[in-house]
């Protein structure tokens, strides 16, 4: 079945960088943008940018140009994630989702945790 | 930058409708789609292109976009419905949520 499965829990002191993967399975990697979202405690969904794992073409939130970075191996079907300078703020559960069969996020991973806390 | 506004919460009494508004500029102009979350679980989708279901979500899911703003309906609302609910736009090759609406079945 098609699945995305990410990285685990990573906490991060102020300043620093955070890599997430998120490895998918049961589909052709190469045919679907790979979207990164957050969610921040108790609150709503953001979009952080999408990756396009044939050709490594990236579109970014305009709230984190030039913090964000996405790319991916095709050869293990994997996509990353990398946040730098991060703040207090950007203490989230971050997810991969593409759009499968709809025009919709209809696949996602299980989220990881991402603290930022001196 | 784009924005979508979406009402805090939205109560409704068991077996009532349920509406749930997206507004944006000219949203009738694109795609949105609606997601049903759970506290603790991803997101679902439960429309996309305005008004289209996923196999295996219930008819009692509608949605519409016109004008400035998109609706989710929920019509016969069941306490299973009880979840937040977000909005979603494609908006020049971004994605862009509405702040999310929480469901009270009461």
């Amino acid at each position: 079945q098609v699945q995305l499965v990410q990285s685990g829990a990573e906490v991060r002191k102020p300043g620093a960088s955070v890599r997430v993967s998120c490895k998918a399975s049961g589909y052709t990697f190469t045919h679907n943008y790979i979207h990164w979202l957050r969610q921040a405690p108790g609150q709503g969904l953001e979009w952080v940018g999408r990756i396009n794992p044939n050709s490594g073409d990236t579109k970014y939130a305009q709230k984190f140009e030039g913090r964000v970075s996405m790319t991916r191996d095709t050869s293990i079907s994997t996509a990353y994630m990398e946040l730098s300078r991060l703040r207090s703020d950007d203490t989230a559960e971050y997810s991969c989702a593409i759009e499968y069969k709809y025009y919709a996020m209809d696949v996602w991973g299980q989220g990881t945790t991402v603290t930022v806390s001196s | 930058s784009y924005e979508l506004t979406q009402p805090p919460s939205v109560s409704v009494s068991p077996g009532q409708t349920a509406t749930i508004t997206c507004s944006g500029d000219k949203l009738g102009d694109k795609y949105t789609c609606w997601y049903q979350q759970k506290p603790g679980q991803s997101p679902v989708v439960i429309i996309y292109q305005d008004n289209k279901r996923p196999s295996g979500i219930p008819e009692r899911f509608s949605g519409s976009n016109s004008g400035n703003t998109a609706t989710l309906t929920i019509s016969g609302t069941q306490a299973m419905d009880e979840a937040d609910y977000y909005c979603q736009a494609w908006i020049s090759s971004t994605v862009v949520f509405g702040g999310g609406t929480k469901l009270t079945v009461l």
